[in-house]
């Protein structure tokens, strides 16, 4: 985990309200990545980002949202949660487009109620 | 969908015991990599192969690569109670940047 961070590590919402987790990455690599892990689904791409301002989405973008103003911080947003959207969320990072290892955060468990 | 297929699901050996996880994909790949998983953790990266290698070894653990039958296998020599953790294969397409990950394999090692 190192020299990346998650924030908050856990969270509860509501349903209908907006959501921003943060990913923070001292390693100054290019590329970010966004994940959701849920039982029996693996770990799904959900957006993912090869530089400031340039972000595309994964196979389960619907709901999400996604910015990235500086190379070190990535930012996921969930605009109106639902419970479907419940789930663990990792950030990773790699310094070439996935030809070469990702480096994962610690995760951010997110529970909407 | 998912690329990557973990075979078993689980699978729960005694310490000093070998355990083989294996990975089957849909397209071709660029590489394939394993990662790791303990539990409340975020993944750590193990090992990768390319597409032009057959087989790999780091330490106690060797994969091999077959691109003919789409599949890999990953072999934990001399497995430790340590080594208990969620395993994942991960492929990187050749028509694409990102790396598409398997369900996982949840290895238990006995003491």
């Amino acid at each position: 985990d190192a020299g990346i961070t998650q924030s908050p590590r856990h969270k509860v919402t509501e349903t209908g309200t907006p959501v921003t987790l943060r990913c923070h990455q001292t390693e100054n690599h290019r590329y970010m990545y966004w994940y959701r892990q849920d039982p029996g689904h693996g770990l799904r791409l959900i957006h993912y980002s090869y530089g400031v301002k340039d972000t595309d989405k994964g196979e389960v973008s619907d709901g999400y949202s996604v910015s990235r103003s500086k190379t070190e911080d990535f930012l996921l947003t969930l605009e109106s949660a639902t419970s479907s959207q419940t789930s663990v969320y990792f950030c990773a990072i790699s310094s070439l487009a996935g030809a070469y290892e990702q480096y994962f955060g610690p995760g951010t468990r997110l529970t909407v109620t | 969908s998912q690329q990557g297929e973990e075979d078993p699901q689980a699978l729960s050996i005694q310490e000093g015991e070998n355990a083989t996880m294996n990975c089957s994909y849909k397209t071709s790949i660029n590489n394939l990599q394993w990662y790791r998983q303990n539990s409340g953790r975020g993944l750590v990266h193990l090992i990768l192969i390319r597409s032009n290698e057959r087989e790999k070894h780091s330490g106690r653990l060797r994969v091999t690569l077959d691109t003919s039958k789409k599949s890999s296998s990953l072999l934990i020599t001399a497995s430790r109670a340590a080594d208990t953790a969620s395993y994942f294969c991960a492929t990187q397409e050749t028509s694409g940047s990102r790396l598409t990950f398997g369900e996982g394999t949840q290895l238990t090692v006995n003491p």
